[in-house]
Order: C-alpha cells, then sequence, then structure tokens
C-alpha cells in the first residue's frame, strides 16, 4: 500500500523569504501523480501543484515549485518570497496512475505560519 | 456556481444518533470521494465512488455507510454516531482519466458528537 509521510509538523518562514516543506512517499508504482494542497483556515483545500511522475522537469507555478526525485520518493514544496497569505495547512497528496479510483492518499499536513 | 456543495458545515450530534451528509457535484464528474480530517492525520479516506451505482470502501470505513444512485450525489450515512466520529469531514470529486486531473472539495463539515 502506498504512504505518504510529512515529517515537519510546523514550519515558520519570515515573510519575503523562502521556505521548504517536506514529503516523502512509498509506493512501488511507477506510474502516479503527486500534489500539494494548501488549508487555509478557511478549510477549503486548494491545489497548489502537481507532479506527475513520468515528467522529469519539477513543476512549477509562480512562487511555487517542487523538487521532485523519484528515485529518492520525496517530493518537497519551495514556497519563495513567503507572503501572509500563504500561511496555512500544507497536504502533500498520492494518487495512484494505475487503476481507475480517483483515490487520493494523504500526508500528516504540515502547518506554516508566516511572520511579518 | 459550479463545484462540491456539502451540507451542512456545522452539526452537533448525540451519541447514538444518526444523521447523512450531504454532497452534491455539478461538474459531471465520475469520481466521488469521503474524507476525514484529524489533527496530524491529515486526510483519511472513507469510501469512495467510480460512478453511479458503484462504491467501495476506503481506510476508514468503519461506522459509515454510502450510496451512489446518481452521479451527482455521494451521501455519507452515520448510521449510529460515536464520539470518535468527531472530525471534519470533506467530499470531493474528480475526472475518470487522468488527461484533465483535478480534484475539487466540498467547504467540509465539522461533526462534533457528545
Amino acid at each position: 500500500a502506498q504512504t505518504v509521510t510529512q515529517s515537519q509538523p510546523e514550519m515558520s518562514v519570515q515573510e519575503a523569504e523562502t521556505v521548504t516543506l517536506s514529503c516523502t512517499y512509498d509506493t512501488s508504482e511507477s506510474d502516479y501523480y503527486l500534489f500539494w494542497y494548501k488549508q487555509p483556515p478557511s478549510r477549503q483545500m486548494i491545489l497548489v501543484i502537481r507532479q506527475e511522475a513520468y515528467k522529469q522537469q519539477n513543476a512549477t507555478e509562480n512562487r511555487f515549485s517542487v523538487n521532485f526525485q523519484k528515485a529518492a520518493k520525496s517530493f518537497s514544496l519551495k514556497i519563495s518570497d513567503s507572503q501572509l497569505g500563504d500561511a496555512a495547512m500544507y497536504f502533500c497528496a498520492y494518487r495512484t496512475g494505475s487503476s481507475n479510483t480517483g483515490k487520493l492518499i494523504f500526508g500528516q499536513g504540515t502547518t506554516l505560519q508566516v511572520k511579518p | 456556481n459550479a463545484g462540491v456543495t456539502q451540507t451542512p458545515k456545522f452539526q452537533v450530534l448525540k451519541t447514538g444518533q444518526s444523521m447523512t451528509l450531504q454532497c452534491a457535484q455539478d461538474m459531471n464528474h465520475e469520481y466521488m470521494s469521503w474524507y476525514r480530517q484529524d489533527p496530524g492525520m491529515g486526510l483519511r479516506l472513507i469510501h469512495y465512488s467510480v460512478g453511479a451505482g458503484i462504491t467501495d470502501q476506503g481506510e476508514v470505513p468503519n461506522g459509515y455507510n454510502v450510496s451512489r444512485s446518481t452521479t451527482e450525489d455521494f451521501p455519507l450515512r452515520l448510521l449510529s454516531a460515536a464520539p470518535s466520529q468527531t472530525s471534519v469531514y470533506f467530499c470531493a470529486s474528480s475526472y475518470s482519466g487522468t488527461a484533465r486531473l483535478g480534484y475539487t472539495f466540498g467547504s467540509g463539515t465539522r461533526l462534533t458528537v457528545v
């Protein structure tokens, strides 16, 4: 069974600085998808970025980028030029590409604090 | 507005009571699923469905029932509420293929069982 681990329950960053959130996963599959979701205090789940495992190039969305290390099964999220609005809980998630179930497997979450 | 609608947003139940959490989507998504969120445990899958009439168990199905009679609706039933079911519940939906990969989540239901 696949598992996703986020080993940092809490992180903090100074406004305008860069922070990296860690995520590791365990799978025997070669075809899968990885996601980072943001959950602000409103509770809404917001997709930040996604990565297809077959793509070697790391995904980037504006100030958000990932470091995808397939062999190491690592999928970290880098937030550049942190803003107060980035304060939230962040979840790493995995979806298999080999079966049609649509199931997402989530990590435990990392709470990010942004200090002004 | 297109999206996933969950009702209610908040609910307090007494132990042993039953209730149904409603979830509806208007995007013609094939896949729908229910998750519960607990501190330090992330979101865990309760039940999921790949289409009308088809449901299956996730990681933590005990104490919950689902059915999917239409593509749009996927209600979650608590038959006899227990304090261990105090949690925040999310419904999510997505297309079946990976060409348009993306999940839409409802706004969640905070359930307290006393």
